[in-house]
């Protein structure tokens, strides 16, 4: 089984529309992170969060807010969806108490493809 | 600011040639340094890192240096794979907070 998981894979939505994208864990790690991606401009941080009651803004956090309703659970809303939100979008964790090997490492859920109309 | 820039895609070579993919960066303090890999259809993949000067990162016939004097972090591997063909992704990251930079991509194709 995945240990990063996220839904859905892909939606299709319209402007204006309200938009959930979920993202579980099950590797026990305490910071969550969620990225978009464009062709050209790689991965972009929109907010992260690095225990349940610490969330912060990213690079491009205008537009998305998040919630961190559990350890394992971290979601990524669009109040008012518009075109330019259209990306592919990905969750990750870390784990703060790692080892120095694993220190740093991001572990990253499969995605998903949202497009606004 | 903390920023990355790979060489441009999309890189097309064919099976069993020499790759080279350029990452160089732009960091306050001292960073680490990651190759990410993205698969078609799937997420990010750690393929290989380096957090001290001089240190080599390598794996699955990847390997990449951290060059402080150049901020570089090149990726290579001699003799790649149709399987190889995929996205690659050079990032740091600076301090405790663990948030990674991403340069913007590289797309290889290898052909057979």
């Amino acid at each position: 089984d995945a240990d990063v998981t996220q839904t859905p894979r892909n939606r299709i939505t319209k402007t204006g529309k309200r938009i959930m994208l979920e993202c579980s864990q099950t590797k026990g790690h305490d910071r969550m992170y969620w990225y978009r991606q464009d062709p050209g401009l790689g991965l972009r941080l929109i907010y992260y969060s690095f225990d349940v009651k610490d969330i912060n803004k990213g690079e491009i956090s205008d537009g998305y807010s998040v919630s961190r309703q559990a350890q394992a659970k971290f979601s990524l809303s669009l109040e008012s969806a518009i075109p330019n939100q259209t990306a592919l979008y990905f969750c990750a964790t870390s784990d703060s108490a790692g080892t120095s090997v694993s220190y740093n490492e991001q572990f990253f859920g499969p995605g998903t493809r949202l497009t606004v109309l | 600011g903390n920023s990355v820039t790979q060489m441009e895609g999309p890189v097309t070579l064919s099976e069993e040639a020499f790759l080279t993919i350029n990452c160089t960066y732009t960091a306050t303090g001292y960073p680490s340094l990651f190759w990410y890999v993205q698969y078609p259809g799937e997420g990010l993949q750690l393929l290989l890192k380096a957090t001290k000067a001089d240190d080599k990162g390598s794996n699955k016939g990847f390997e990449a240096t951290y060059r402080k004097e150049t901020t570089s972090f090149h990726l290579e591997k001699g003799s790649v794979q149709v399987s190889d063909s995929a996205v690659y992704f050079c990032a740091l990251s600076v301090g405790g907070a663990q948030k990674l930079v991403f340069g913007q991509g590289t797309r290889l194709t290898i052909n057979p």
